[in-house]
């Protein structure tokens, strides 16, 4: 069973491009989550989602940033206008389902610079 | 709201000797807790959790926690270090709301092996 996947690695962007991050959830989970490590930092949470629906985007930025988790295909996290401050490690999880019992499982991470 | 707070942004210590990292936790209600660990560059990879059951949990890698809720404390322990432990490791509670996990992390814990 393939771990939750996570591309690209690493993403390099000019200021004022888009930035496409891409998330393939663990097989049968349902449930993804996106979560921003700054340099130093702990994650924070940005984003939870299920097929189709936005759960709960409380950690999202009002501007720029969009999540999606289509019928098929991976979640995408979409930053638009990029600037210097997002430079970050963007991590997904996916779990089973939701409640505290089910943990999640992480990927690799998208390194995300911009120059 | 949920938090949790890792007393030491490094501890450093030898080959063979015990290791301890500190977290403490605010919850309005039982928490769920978690400490996972990440290597250089690396996803994140769950080292062990408590969900509300035995309060000393044990964990992959000789680690384990013990939950004590009299002190809101969730530390965690190692008896003998191994130079492959050295990592940052990072204590996260769980935000139980409306049904879905939204983890919480801590600012991490650097953890240094000296031969």
């Amino acid at each position: 069973n393939a771990g939750v996947m996570q591309n690209p690695r690493h993403l390099v962007r000019r200021r004022g491009q888009e930035a496409r991050l891409r998330c393939s959830p663990m097989k049968g989970h349902s449930h993804v989550y996106w979560y921003r490590q700054l340099p130093e930092e702990g994650l924070k949470f940005m984003v939870y989602l299920q097929k189709e629906n936005i759960i709960d985007e409380s950690g999202m930025p009002k501007e720029r940033f969009s999540a999606e988790f289509p019928k098929e295909g991976p979640s995408i996290l979409r930053i638009q206008q990029v600037v210097r401050g997002d430079s970050a490690a963007y991590f997904c999880a996916s779990s089973p389902t939701s409640g505290n019992s089910y943990e999640q499982y992480f990927g690799p991470g998208t390194r995300l610079t911009v120059t | 709201a949920q938090s949790v707070t890792q007393l030491d942004s490094h501890v450093s210590v030898s080959e063979g000797t015990p290791v301890l990292l500190r977290c403490n936790y605010s919850s309005s209600y039982s928490p769920s807790l978690f400490w996972y660990v990440q290597h250089p560059n690396k996803g994140l990879q769950l080292l062990l959790k408590y969900t509300s059951a035995a309060t000393l949990v044990k964990g992959i890698n000789g680690f384990e926690a013990e939950f004590k809720k009299s002190e809101t404390s969730f530390h965690l322990t190692k008896p003998s270090a191994h130079m492959s432990d050295a990592a940052e490791y990072f204590c996260v509670v769980s935000a139980d709301r409306e049904g879905f996990q939204k983890l919480v992390f801590g600012t991490g814990t650097r953890l240094l092996v000296s031969p």
